[in-house]
């Protein structure tokens, strides 16, 4: 089973600067990773598919990349509504399996 | 305008049951895979099950396998999770998500949850 490691637990950050955001996987999971952004109270919000696709909406300061085992979510510029909590996520159909990473929360 | 809407959440003893409905609309919902994911609350995501688009195929965690059932019905726009069974531990919010493409990795579009609460 794929273990997903994300670091750091928490981020503490300002507005304006750049946050650098890491997901590694315990065996390569080729592209099969996304990215999403939990604000308190509301459900999670798809930043990126197969890891540096951008979802629809999403602004252009958020990055993603990766491939094999370790995967980056880079926002280059913090605005105040992105402090929230980041999960990356792997899904596969065959062999079935989605598993998500702990998290990482950007606090202010 | 995609909407998922969750319901059927509520108190239940340990040992009993509970279903989950959600009801999708604005997009064709018999062309999406569909996907349960649930929180417990103040913690981390888990997938909890998914269905293929006409419900021939399923797959879940092992933390429910067996106790839980996904399902869905084309007809009536509407994804379902049987749980039975039901522990403390079980306890969570439950979303349901619409696979963006079942060849790719994503959930494009998630409900607003349904809290499930397994207590005494």
């Amino acid at each position: 089973e794929i273990v997903l490691t994300q670091s750091p637990a928490i981020l503490s950050l300002s507005p304006g600067e750049r946050a650098t955001l890491s997901c590694r996987a315990s065996q390569s999971v080729g592209s099969y990773i996304a990215w999403y952004q939990q604000k308190p109270g509301q459900a999670p919000r798809l930043l990126f598919y197969d890891s540096s696709n951008r979802a629809s909406g999403i602004p252009g300061r958020f990055s993603g990349s990766g491939s094999g085992t370790d995967f980056t979510l880079t926002i280059s510029s913090l605005e105040p509504e992105d402090f929230a909590v980041y999960y990356c996520q792997y899904h596969n159909n065959w062999p079935p399996q989605s598993t998500f990473g702990q998290g990482t929360k950007l606090d202010i | 305008e995609v909407q998922l809407v969750e319901s059927g959440g509520g108190l239940v003893q340990p040992g009993g049951s509970l279903r989950l409905s959600c009801a999708a609309s604005g997009f064709t919902f018999n062309s999406f895979w569909m996907d349960w994911v649930r929180q417990v609350p103040g913690k981390g995501l888990e997938w909890v099950s998914r269905i293929n688009s006409d419900g021939s195929s399923t797959s879940y965690a092992d933390s429910v396998k067996g106790r839980f059932t996904i399902s869905r019905d084309n007809a009536k726009n509407t994804l379902y999770l049987q749980m039975n069974s039901l522990r403390a531990e079980d306890t969570a919010t439950y979303y349901c998500a619409r696979d963006k493409n079942p060849s790719v990795a994503g959930f494009d579009y998630w409900g607003q949850g349904a809290l499930v609460t397994v207590s005494s």
